[in-house]
C-alpha cells in the first residue's frame, strides 16, 4: 500500500541553524500538507501546496519557512532560522483533492528538536 | 474562530467494552469530518464523513455525522488492548485539517 515518507525520523539542531525536513508524498496525490505538533498538544496546519505554489498557510507559516517540490517526488519543508519554539513533530500530508474533499494521509514524521 | 472540541479527553475501559468518543465543531466552510487514529507517530485515516445520518463502518469501528447538530461520534465495540491510542477528529475546510486535541483511550487487559 503506497504510504507518504519522511526524513529524517529526527533530527537535532542547534538554534538559529537552518534544517530542511523532507517528504515524498503517495505518488498520484496532488495535494501537500506540512503539520506540526509540539509535545502534549494538537496537530497543528502549517501550509497546503498545490500545482507548484502555496495554496495556503497558517499564521505559523512565518517568513522563516519555506516548501519546495525541487523535483517530481519530494516536498521539503525549510526553516531557516530554528528557534526554540520550533522543537516539535513535523508531519507531512498529501491527499489526492484539495479542498477539504480529499483523505489526507500523513508520514510518520520527523522529530526535530532544536537546542 | 474555528474549534473541534472532543470528549472525553480520556478514557479508560476495561478489555471488551463498547465506547463512545464524541466531536463537535464550529467551523466555516466545512467540507468534511475525519477520524484519525495516533498511536506512537503519525496519524492512521480512520474515517471521513460528509453526509449526516449515514454510518460508515469498519469492522468494530463506525462513525456517524451529525450537519445539524455539528457533531460526530465514534464507536468502538468489544474493545481490544490493541485499540489503546489517541483518537483526533479532524474538520477538513479550504485546504487544511483543523484537529482537536484527541481522546486518549486506554484498554485494560
Amino acid at each position: 500500500e503506497p504510504e507518504v515518507t519522511q526524513t529524517p525520523s529526527h533530527q537535532v539542531t542547534q538554534m538559529g541553524q537552518e534544517v530542511i525536513l523532507r517528504c515524498v508524498p503517495i505518488s498520484n496525490h496532488l495535494y501537500f500538507y506540512w503539520y506540526r505538533q509540539i509535545l502534549g498538544q494538537k496537530v497543528e496546519f502549517l501550509v497546503s501546496f498545490y500545482n507548484n505554489e502555496i495554496s495556503e498557510k497558517s499564521e505559523i507559516f512565518d517568513d522563516q519557512f519555506s516548501v519546495e517540490r525541487p523535483d517530481g517526488s519530494n516536498f521539503t519543508l525549510k526553516i531557516r532560522s530554528t528557534k526554540l519554539e520550533d522543537s516539535a513533530m513535523y508531519f507531512c500530508a498529501s491527499s489526492v483533492r484539495g479542498r477539504g474533499d480529499g483523505t489526507q494521509y500523513f508520514g510518520p514524521g520527523t522529530r526535530l528538536l532544536v537546542l | 474562530e474555528d474549534k473541534v472540541v472532543q470528549s472525553p479527553l480520556s478514557l479508560v475501559v476495561h478489555e471488551g467494552d463498547t465506547v463512545t468518543l464524541n466531536c463537535s465543531y464550529e467551523v466555516t466552510n466545512f467540507r468534511s469530518l475525519l477520524w484519525y487514529k495516533q498511536e506512537k507517530k503519525a496519524p492512521t485515516f480512520l474515517f471521513m464523513l460528509t453526509s449526516s445520518g449515514i454510518e460508515k463502518k469498519s469492522g468494530r469501528l463506525s462513525s456517524i455525522l451529525d450537519k445539524k447538530e455539528l457533531f460526530s461520534i465514534l464507536n468502538i465495540t468489544a474493545t481490544q488492548t490493541g485499540d489503546s491510542a489517541v483518537y483526533l477528529c479532524a474538520v477538513g475546510k479550504d485546504d487544511k485539517i483543523i484537529f482537536g486535541k484527541g481522546t486518549r483511550l486506554h484498554i485494560l487487559p
